[in-house]
């Protein structure tokens, strides 16, 4: 397998479920990301991993949870999610470092999430 | 605060025509400015790409104009096709911080 690949693609939870989402990455790169993506909505960046370090994280909801084991795999764990939780999630990786200056993130095709 | 202001939100062009895709930005911190394009179903993918020290790019039918005194950029697709139809994002990274800010996306559609 290429690029970055996002499983399950279609997931769909009650409000009291915990389920995970998985990305993998196969591209080499030190750095991965989770993104929001809404209707009408600019993609909202939610985590960021620099070398399986956290090293953004922007006013997320405690109820998404992000794993990252090594740098070539992504998990986001989810419990309690909230309607306004359903939304098509994505995962970039992307190479950063001092030698390494506009590099471009690479997407997975997402998982979309539907929240009873 | 939205970073990145896209325009229009939607297009509509005719097969061989001209579709032009404008973005603006507010941070001079912004070095790399790429756009993406999403089709349903599928993950955004780098399109094309621009730094700020160059004023145009070309690849293929796809073009960047960059103007960095009005911090304004905009995608130029030539002889439109319907393949062309998809969701296209502009973005801006600030390299120091390797994270993208990006636009609200523009559905195109482009008819036979």
């Amino acid at each position: 397998e290429t690029g970055v690949t996002q499983t399950p693609r279609h997931l769909v939870m009650g409000m009291t479920n915990k389920k995970s989402l998985k990305c993998e990455q196969h591209l080499g790169h030190n750095a991965m990301y989770w993104y929001k993506q809404s209707a009408k909505k600019p993609l909202e960046l939610m985590f960021v991993y620099n070398f399986k370090e956290q090293t953004e994280n922007n006013s997320v909801p405690s109820r998404f949870s992000p794993e990252c084991p090594n740098s070539s795999h992504l998990f986001l764990h989810l419990h309690t999610l909230q309607p306004e939780d359903s939304a098509l999630y994505l995962c970039a990786s992307s190479q950063v470092g001092q030698y390494y200056s506009n590099q471009p993130q690479h997407f997975g095709d997402g998982t979309r999430l539907s929240i009873l | 605060q939205q970073q990145v202001k896209q325009s229009p939100q939607s297009l509509i062009v005719q097969k061989g025509g001209i579709s032009i895709i404008n973005c603006a930005y507010e941070n001079t911190a912004f070095d790399y400015f790429p756009w993406y394009q999403q089709f349903p179903g599928k993950g955004p993918a780098l399109l094309i790409a621009i730094r700020p020290d160059v004023s145009e790019k070309k690849e293929g039918r796809f073009t960047i104009s960059f103007n960095k005194s009005a911090k304004q950029f905009s995608l130029h697709i030539m002889d439109s096709q319907p393949g062309d139809s998809a969701t296209y994002f502009c973005a801006a990274l600030n390299s120091g911080y390797s994270t993208l800010t990006f636009g609200k996306g523009t559905m195109l559609l482009v008819s036979p």
